[in-house]
């Protein structure tokens, strides 16, 4: 069973240019959740998604920030005309919710640099 | 709103010694909790998690947290440390069930072993 992947690990934009992440879930979850962490805190929730229906999306930072989880597997996170404030860690995570219990499996992440 | 407090931004424990990691909660039901140990860089790993029965609970790695409602408390221990255990801590809070609200962390604690 393999883990949460993301691409790319490190991205480096100038402000203003569009960035697109990728997160592959661990097979057969069918919840996935995006979540971004700035330095010295923890990470904040963004969106999520029960297999390709973007169920709460009113958390994600601004109207620059988008999702998309396509075919119910892998999933994007947009970013577009990026800010030096967008500079973080963005955290995907999966889950397989069993009788009541969700439990979240974390991916490396992408660390986001904008210049 | 839901909220976790870790009030403990570092901690310093000699190599050998116990730990004892403090998180507090607000949640206005019943919590679903957990710890994640995460390294420079690096995703989350999940070390344990509280979702209901008994209260005192074991994870990864040798760890244990106890649940106390009454002080809406959830620390995490661990008899003896060693110095791969140099990492930062974060705990978390959701929803039985997950989904909408995601996770909502803590700050989290850097633990630091000492020689």
């Amino acid at each position: 069973d393999t883990g949460v992947s993301q691409d790319p690990r490190h991205k480096i934009t100038k402000r203003g240019q569009n960035v697109t992440f990728r997160c592959d879930p661990i097979s057969e979850h069918n919840r996935l959740y995006w979540y971004r962490q700035t330095l010295g805190q923890g990470p904040e929730f963004l969106t999520y998604f029960q297999n390709e229906a973007q169920l709460e999306k009113s958390r994600l930072l601004s109207d620059r920030f988008s999702a998309e989880r396509p075919k119910g597997s892998f999933s994007t996170l947009e970013i577009q005309r990026t800010e030096q404030g967008d500079s973080a860690m963005y955290l995907c995570a999966s889950s397989l919710p069993d009788r009541g219990s969700d439990t979240q499996y974390f991916g490396p992440g992408t660390r986001l640099t904008v210049l | 709103a839901q909220s976790v407090t870790q009030p403990d931004i570092h901690i310093t424990v000699s190599e050998g010694a116990s730990l004892e990691l403090r998180c507090n909660y607000s949640y206005g039901a019943t919590p679903y909790l957990f710890w994640y140990v995460q390294s420079p860089g690096q995703g989350l790993q999940l070390l344990l998690k509280y979702f209901s029965g008994d209260t005192l609970v074991q994870g990864i790695k040798g760890f244990e947290a106890e649940f106390k409602r009454s002080q809406s408390s959830f620390n995490l221990r661990k008899p003896s440390v060693h110095w791969s255990d140099a990492a930062e801590y974060f705990c978390a809070v959701g929803a039985h069930g997950g989904g909408a609200d995601g996770l909502t962390f803590g700050k989290g604690t850097h633990l630091i072993i000492q020689p």
